[in-house]
């Protein structure tokens, strides 16, 4: 199985800083790679495809970036609303498997 | 609009069988790939199944011998059968729609549920 890999769990930023979240895969998957924002008790929302590829309504703000095992959410200009848990999903292969989440918080 | 409603959820001893159901408005389930994913307390999403447009049906391996899923095309609705539940099976379990637009998009889950919380305790 990949093994999805994100660290920090936690991150503290400003309103209006750009923020990074990274995420490692145990093996390469090319950039078959997703992102997901979940706040809290609700289902995730996906924000990225194919690593970079914005989803249909989802702020600008948000991008995506990497290919084989390095990749990278980035927000820039931190918003109050993206207060949330980020996830990182590989689809190169069976088993889907996400990463454990990195929870942003907005000062 | 799209939307996926999930029920079912329970409290429920070890050793015991639930089916969740998973009633799809806004999409024809049966001409689009549809997967279970739940999420335990406080944790990550765990991939537990996706069931192709032809009703063949992969799940993630440690979960396959105890768990069935099924549609009901006429009610377009999904279900997901639990047998001998433990424990560790305790989670929201989300029901979620699987891209297939394009093969680069295979994979990726555009549309969830609010999910529905299974309890297994005694």
């Amino acid at each position: 199985d990949i093994q999805m890999t994100q660290s920090p769990s936690t991150l503290s930023a400003s309103v209006g800083d750009r923020v990074t979240i990274p995420c490692r895969a145990s093996q390469s998957i090319s950039r078959w790679l997703a992102w997901y924002q979940q706040q809290p008790g609700k289902a995730p929302k996906l924000l990225i495809f194919r690593t970079s590829s914005l989803e249909s309504g989802v702020p600008s703000r948000f991008s995506g970036s990497g290919s084989g095992t390095e990749f990278a959410l980035t927000i820039s200009g931190l918003q109050p609303a993206d207060s949330a848990t980020y996830f990182c999903q590989q689809y190169k292969s069976f088993p889907w498997t996400f990463g454990q989440g990195t929870k942003v918080e907005v000062k | 609009d799209v939307k996926l409603v999930e029920s079912g959820g329970a409290l429920i001893q070890p050793g015991g069988s639930l089916r969740l159901s998973c009633e799809v408005s806004g999409f024809i389930i049966n001409f689009n790939y549809m997967s279970w994913v739940r999420q335990a307390p406080g944790k990550g999403l765990e991939w537990v199944s996706v069931t192709y447009t032809a009703g063949n049906t992969y799940y993630t391996d440690s979960l396959k011998d105890r768990f069935t899923v099924s549609r009901d095309n006429s009610k377009n609705t999904l279900y997901l059968q639990m047998n001998s539940l433990r424990a560790e099976d305790t989670a929201v379990y989300f029901c979620a729609r699987v891209n297939s637009d394009r093969s680069d998009l295979e994979g990726v889950f555009d549309h969830w549920g609010q999910g529905t919380l299974v309890t297994v305790s005694s």
